[in-house]
């Protein structure tokens, strides 16, 4: 058990709708990642916040956001949704934002737009 | 900007046989090596992780890789494979300053063969 929580484990939602993916980091980490795992693209960073703040972005398309509260959970939400947008969602915490601190992943959240 | 290659993306081999799993990465700066693990309907958990001094890393279940900077290379072994080591392997990179930016492979999948 990695200690990072994802909800839900799985969705199932229609084209054209908006979606909210939760993720509880490890205690004690204040840095949180998602990442979007797909078999065509692999493993995209999407985005990556330090205690509140965002610190890096990556592959995040604009109808995509997140954000990070004061009790260091994440919310990633996806709106506008496309078939392509099926994909694993997974959420990664560490306690810096260095280089040198391994990522926590949680279990994921498997979205499957219809 | 940094990359990451794993040319192999599917590498079969029998059990108890040996398996060496190749990552190149690319980087114009110093870097942290990362190997994770993903087994089925999981999360990836961290394998082992070269940050600074011998060159040789190993995890507690018997794999090893070897940081090779003049060949930018990390690659993965094991002398002798188990069933329960069948799963996706990623080679992830990070810089050494700065903020974490993980790049990840695209992942080799490893089935053991009984």
């Amino acid at each position: 058990d990695s200690g990072v929580t994802q909800t839900p484990k799985h969705l199932i939602t229609a084209t054209g709708q908006r979606v909210t993916l939760r993720c509880s980091p490890r205690s004690g980490d204040l840095s949180v990642y998602w990442y979007q795992q797909s078999l065509d693209q692999g493993l995209q960073f999407l985005i990556q916040y330090y205690n509140g703040e965002e610190r890096a972005k990556g592959n995040i398309l604009e109808r995509f956001s997140a954000q990070q509260f004061p009790d260091l959970h994440s919310e990633l939400n996806l709106s506008s949704l496309e078939l392509g947008d099926s994909a694993l969602y997974f959420c990664a915490s560490s306690a810096q934002t260095g280089g040198n601190s391994p990522l926590h992943f949680g279990n994921g959240t498997r979205l499957t737009v219809t | 900007a940094q990359s990451v290659t794993q040319l192999d993306s599917q590498v079969p081999v029998f059990e108890e046989a040996p398996v060496e799993l190749r990552c190149n990465y690319s980087s114009s700066v110093s870097v942290y090596l990362f190997w994770y693990v993903q087994y089925p309907n999981q999360g990836l958990q961290l394998l082992l992780k070269y940050l600074s001094g011998s060159t040789l890393v190993e995890s507690i279940n018997g794999f090893e890789a070897e940081f090779n900077k003049s060949q930018t290379s990390f690659h993965l072994r094991k002398p002798s494979v188990h069933i329960s080591d069948t799963a996706e392997y990623f080679c992830a990179v990070s810089p050494s300053g700065g903020y974490q930016k993980v790049t990840f492979g695209t992942g080799t999948k490893l089935q053991v063969i009984p």
